[in-house]
């Protein structure tokens, strides 16, 4: 089973700058067929169900603002957000597809604005 | 338009039964696998199993196996997570999401209390 290890666990920031999380896996999520890369990201608002921001390493899902970007490769990806807004504030998590039908999450880093 | 709609909360008592469902529209139901999610309180996601509603192939997390049964009925585009015996330790938020390459819809999810 592939874990994915996301840090940090907490992070506090000030709105207008910069954050970044990281998700580490425990194995390869790029696809040897098509080179693609099986690694979401999702932001769990307070009080609602998760949504999709990136999807394959750095795909922003429709309606997502260009201030989310999705990098990394092999084990290593990064979600940044450029200027923080306060309607970023939530729990945001890493998946992995690699091994469909089966997925797993990242434990979720929580941001908050300072 | 997609939508996910999850039936009500429920509170049961530890050893009773449980089925909960996830009804679809806006899409074929049955070209789609419908994944099932759970956040234990103040907890993170943890994936648990998904179906294709089109032959009914399931497949469950190992942690997951053998604790609940996902199955599906596409005469009315449903999709079901039971429990033939809760424990305590099933009290979470249950989600179910659309997958298309990725799970890009979401139901608003059903809160399952279990206590005595």
């Amino acid at each position: 089973e592939i874990v994915l290890t996301q840090t940090p666990l907490s992070l506090p920031v000030t709105p207008g700058e910069p954050a970044s999380i990281s998700c580490r896996s425990s194995q390869s999520l790029v696809e040897s067929d098509d080179g693609d890369t099986y690694l979401d990201w999702y932001l769990q608002k307070p009080g609602q169900s998760p949504q999709l921001l990136i999807f394959s390493l750095s795909y922003r899902a429709s309606g997502v603002p260009d201030r989310f970007s999705g990098s990394g490769s092999g084990t290593d990806f990064t979600l940044k957000i450029s200027r923080v807004e306060a309607e970023d504030v939530g729990l945001y998590y890493c998946m992995q597809r690699k091994e469909f039908p089966s997925f797993t999450f990242g434990q979720g880093t929580k941001l908050e604005i300072k | 338009e997609v939508q996910l709609v999850q039936s009500g909360a429920e509170v049961k008592k530890p050893g009773e039964s449980l089925k909960i469902s996830c009804k679809a529209s806006g899409f074929t139901f049955t070209n789609y696998w419908i994944g099932w999610v759970r956040q234990m309180p103040g907890k993170g996601l943890e994936w648990m199993g998904i179906i294709y509603p089109g032959d009914s192939d399931t497949t469950y997390s190992p942690s997951f196996q053998g604790q609940v049964t996902i199955s599906a009925d596409k005469s009315i585009n449903t999709a079901y997570l039971q429990w033939s015996s809760l424990k305590a330790s099933d009290t979470a938020m249950y989600y179910c999401a659309r997958y298309a390459d990725t799970f890009d819809y979401w139901g608003q999810g059903t809160l399952v209390t279990v206590s005595s």
